[in-house]
């Protein structure tokens, strides 16, 4: 199975700051379409995750600008930027290339 | 707008099965895969399997071939899944999810 390691493990964030969170697959994520199916997650307290990013780089419907996605093969990341109360939380990647589809371990941003 | 209804918590003994639901609405059922994700407390997320309403077909992580039964009824938009023998390590909440929507999740309590 594919691994996918988060980190770190948790952030302390200033409001209005920026955060950085890597995602590294035990293999390549590039499928043999060619397409790269590695995905963002936030889970708010008590709720259900929420897709932030698709396919590395795209932000779903309604995500703000603050998050953007980058990287290829087995690197990837995640950066939040301005950092607003909302964004707290549990972060998580996916991925979706091969099967079976597996999560990263999280990632949790806190204030600082 | 999509939902993903899932049914109420659950109080199990060990060794017995339970079987939970998910009520799709706002998109055609049949012409997407949903599948299960379980999280312990406190835990990431593990991908349990996937069905495909309109055939029915399914598509499983080996660890958990033997313990989840899926299923779905067309006719009421809803998707199930059942899980047996369980045990303590079954303890989880357990979501129905189509990745870009979630349900609310479903916490089963394995207890005597």
């Amino acid at each position: 199975d594919v691994v996918l390691t988060q980190t770190p493990v948790s952030l302390l964030i200033s409001l209005g700051g920026q955060a950085s969170i890597s995602c590294r697959s035990s293999q390549s994520l590039v499928h043999s379409n060619g397409n790269t199916y590695l995905h963002w997650y936030l889970q708010k307290p008590g709720q259900s995750p929420q897709l932030l990013i698709y396919q590395v780089s795209n932000r779903f419907s309604g995500i703000p600008d603050r998050f953007s996605g980058s990287g290829s093969g087995t690197d990837f990341t995640l950066k939040i930027s301005r950092v607003e109360p909302e964004d707290l939380g549990v972060y998580y990647c996916l991925q979706r290339t091969h099967n079976p589809w597996t999560f990263g371990g999280g990632t949790k941003l806190e204030l600082k | 707008q999509v939902k993903l209804l899932q049914s109420g918590a659950a109080l199990v003994k060990p060794g017995a099965s339970v079987k939970m639901s998910c009520k799709a609405s706002g998109y055609t059922f049949t012409d997407y895969w949903v599948s299960w994700v379980k999280q312990s407390h406190g835990k990431s997320l593990e991908w349990i399997g996937e069905i495909y309403p309109n055939s029915g077909a399914t598509n499983f992580n080996e660890k958990f071939k033997g313990k989840a039964t899926l299923t779905v009824d067309k006719s009421t938009s809803t998707a199930y899944m059942e899980l047996s023998r369980l045990t303590s390590e079954d303890s989880a909440i357990y979501y129905c999810t189509r990745f870009r929507d979630w349900g609310q999740g479903t916490l089963v309590t394995v207890s005597s």
